[in-house]
């Protein structure tokens, strides 16, 4: 079955706006993480989150790993937050990271 | 310190051509990762080097993808006779040791099989 899920599949906001993404995920997979790829194709980590909050400026994320999801807070958008944002989390204890389909975010001027 | 480098940035072939993938992880990384990312789709492991140690090749599609690291810098994913189902983007990753952390992405190759 699917490891990562992730919704919505796209978001399209305006500037000023905040978003909630959500990443459900199975027994198989731990220790989340979230990336953002930006339009040139980069990712960039955001946050190793196994569990609880964590806050970095204007994004948060929450992992309840006993309820096996994680949300990606994102407050007062930007235009430059656009583009694809990933969750991660390892399979079953080996080093290989299983991705999620993402949510495109798209944030208008 | 300089990030994860590959090269190269964009790669066009014709189907049946062999192709070479170059990835530098970051100095002092012991771990290295291979992604493939196919348009509009999440990453799918390819495989994994961890020092001296066997890779996990659990990832790889096929006989034709095969992938090298020397020590623990470089590392080259060679696909054999390409297909049109082989142009994707191909990421590389490093993260510094065993355990179950943030991994770092290089810029990716995007491979075109005409």
């Amino acid at each position: 079955g699917i490891q990562v899920e992730q919704s919505p599949p796209d978001l399209i906001l305006q500037e000023g706006a905040n978003s909630t993404l959500r990443c459900n995920f199975s027994d198989s997979v731990n220790n989340l993480q979230w990336f953002h790829q930006n339009p040139w194709g980069q990712l960039i980590n955001l946050f190793y989150i196994p569990s609880g909050t964590k806050q970095n400026g204007r994004l948060s994320a929450t992992t309840v790993a006993t309820e096996r999801y994680s949300l990606l807070y994102i407050s007062s958008s930007q235009t430059t937050d656009s583009g694809v944002y990933f969750c991660a989390g390892f399979f079953q204890g080996a080093q290989k990271l299983v991705f999620g389909q993402g949510t495109r975010l798209t944030i208008n001027p | 310190g300089a990030g994860v480098s590959q090269s190269p940035s964009n790669k066009v072939t014709e189907k049946g051509k062999d192709v070479e993938l170059r990835c530098d992880p970051i100095s002092g990384h012991t771990a290295l990762y291979w992604y493939r990312q196919r348009l509009g789709q999440g990453l799918e492991f390819l495989i994994y080097f961890q020092g001296n140690s066997a890779p996990d090749k659990s990832g790889l599609p096929s006989d034709r993808f095969s992938a090298e690291r020397t020590g623990e810098s470089v590392s080259t994913l060679t696909i054999q006779r390409t297909q049109q189902e082989d142009s994707a983007v191909y990421l590389c990753a490093s993260s510094p040791g065993l355990r179950q952390e943030t991994q770092y992405f290089g810029p990716g190759t995007r491979l075109l099989v005409l």
